[in-house]
């Protein structure tokens, strides 16, 4: 059975600062990975979609790299704002064609001012 | 109006009331999604529909009831809640079998 694991749970960091969030999940075998952002009471929107046969996607400040041998992704944050403060959830796909999302926790990120 | 849409956003209700949760997608997407968010938990997938046949029932309880008419519209009939059952129900759609979907807002659900 699939899991996936995001941590930390939370972080809090400085505005200007570099981050990294991690995820990793139990089977390598995926089709693909997602990131999504997901403000108090809100829905999702999705950040980055990484294939399995990709390595990285980046998006203006968001960089996603994907090792799919080691089971593990991570959403790279470039001088962070107070904007970026939410929860960031990652959802990978089990490969053969399923539509079902295997999601984590999320780690809940507060950029300070 | 573009994107996923869900109403209504806030729902309170007592155990012994019935309701629908609606959404509606304007993607041109033939799959939909129903998830349950519960604080401190995944998300949980609870119903799969694709090309308005459901695919996939995650041992959900009957006292929720999805309904696909079309593949534009889905809903979440509810009735005999529990207060474990309040929690934030996000619909999502999708191209079939490329696991990337779009969210809508979601519905929070008390029940009192």
């Amino acid at each position: 059975k699939q899991e996936v694991t995001q941590i930390p749970a939370a972080l809090s960091v400085p505005e200007g600062e570099n981050l990294v969030l991690n995820c990793s999940f139990t089977d390598s075998a995926i089709y693909n990975l997602q990131w999504f952002r997901q403000d108090p009471g809100k829905g999702l929107t999705s950040l980055l979609l990484i294939q399995s046969s990709q390595r990285e996607q980046t998006s203006g400040r968001l960089n996603a790299s994907l090792d799919k041998s080691s089971g593990r992704s991570t959403l790279y944050i470039a001088a962070s704002q107070p904007g970026d403060s939410a929860t960031y959830l990652c959802a990978v796909t089990t490969q053969g064609g399923s539509e079902k999302l295997v999601f984590g926790k999320g780690t809940k990120l507060t950029v300070n001012p | 109006e573009t994107g996923v849409t869900q109403t209504p956003r806030h729902l309170v209700m007592g155990m012994t009331n019935k309701k629908s949760l609606k959404c509606e997608q304007h993607l041109g997407h033939n799959a939909m999604y129903w998830y349950k968010q519960s604080a401190k938990k995944p998300l949980e997938l609870m119903f799969v529909y694709s090309l308005e046949e459901r695919v996939e029932n995650n041992s959900v309880p009957s006292r929720f009831s999805p309904e696909c008419p079309n593949s534009s519209h889905l809903f979440l009939h509810l009735h005999t809640l529990q207060p474990e059952d309040s929690a934030l129900y996000l619909c999502a759609s999708g191209p079939r079998y490329v696991g990337e979907q779009y969210f809508g807002p979601g519905t929070r659900l008390t029940v009192t």
